[in-house]
């Protein structure tokens, strides 16, 4: 069954510095990818998608997120992370039975 | 416009009592989309309705969970003599069509669903 992997539980990074969530999907044919995002006392919000074509997506609040076929990745970043920015973020991935399928989640503290 | 609402916010309930939670979606969504977020598993897929329909009720975790929506509009998960496992956060999401699910999924704030 296809399944998603966010190998990092929990990342702290300083708020003005990159930040990088890594996303490794199994899955034979191209996979339809997303991320979304889970920030404290709101709901999930869909920061990006991928289905086909340009292999690097952008999103809103400045992320982006390159789909890599030869390394089974789909890595989201952002180039200057602010304290907003401070959540749970879920790669996810479209089962062939039509579900979302999500990942563990990563949690991201930023430090001013 | 609303945004996909969810009540209650918030319910305690006693082992072996059932539950009713419902879900507004957003006001011309077809699709309609239940999940699960417990500490244990994750967030997991639960059903989904086009329309009135449940194409799939596989993903119900056991036959004590049932959903219906009515007028293509407000739907309800019940959960029948509740046992402490089904302690979790229950979202409901909505998209325009269902589109083989690739529509984007716009979520509720959730349930939070304590069994003593």
């Amino acid at each position: 069954a296809q399944s998603v992997t966010q190998p990092d539980i929990h990342i702290t990074v300083s708020e003005g510095a990159s930040l990088e969530l890594r996303c490794n999907y199994s899955y034979g044919a191209t996979p339809y990818l997303f991320w979304y995002v889970q920030s404290p006392g709101q709901g999930l919000q869909l920061l990006l998608k991928y289905f086909s074509g340009d292999t690097l997506v952008q999103g809103i609040k400045g992320f982006e997120a390159e789909f890599k076929r030869s390394q089974s990745s789909f890595n989201l970043r952002k180039p200057s992370v602010h304290w907003s920015d401070a959540a749970e973020y879920f790669c996810v991935n479209l089962s062939n039975d039509y579900k979302l399928s999500f990942g563990a989640g990563t949690t991201v503290t930023v430090r001013a | 416009g609303a945004g996909v609402s969810q009540s209650p916010s918030n319910k305690v309930t006693e082992k072996g009592k059932d539950v009713e939670l419902r879900c507004d979606p957003i006001s011309g969504h077809t699709a309609l989309y239940w999940y699960r977020q417990s500490l244990g598993q994750g967030l997991e897929f639960l059903i989904y309705f086009q329309g009135n329909s449940a194409p799939d009720k596989s993903g119900l975790p056991s036959d004590r969970f049932s959903a219906e929506r009515t007028g293509g509009s407000v739907s309800t998960l019940t959960i029948q003599r509740t046992q402490q496992e089904d302690s979790a956060v229950y979202l409901c999401a909505s998209s325009l069509s269902f589109s083989g699910g690739l529509d984007t999924q716009y979520f509720g704030p959730g349930t939070r669903l304590t069994v003593l």
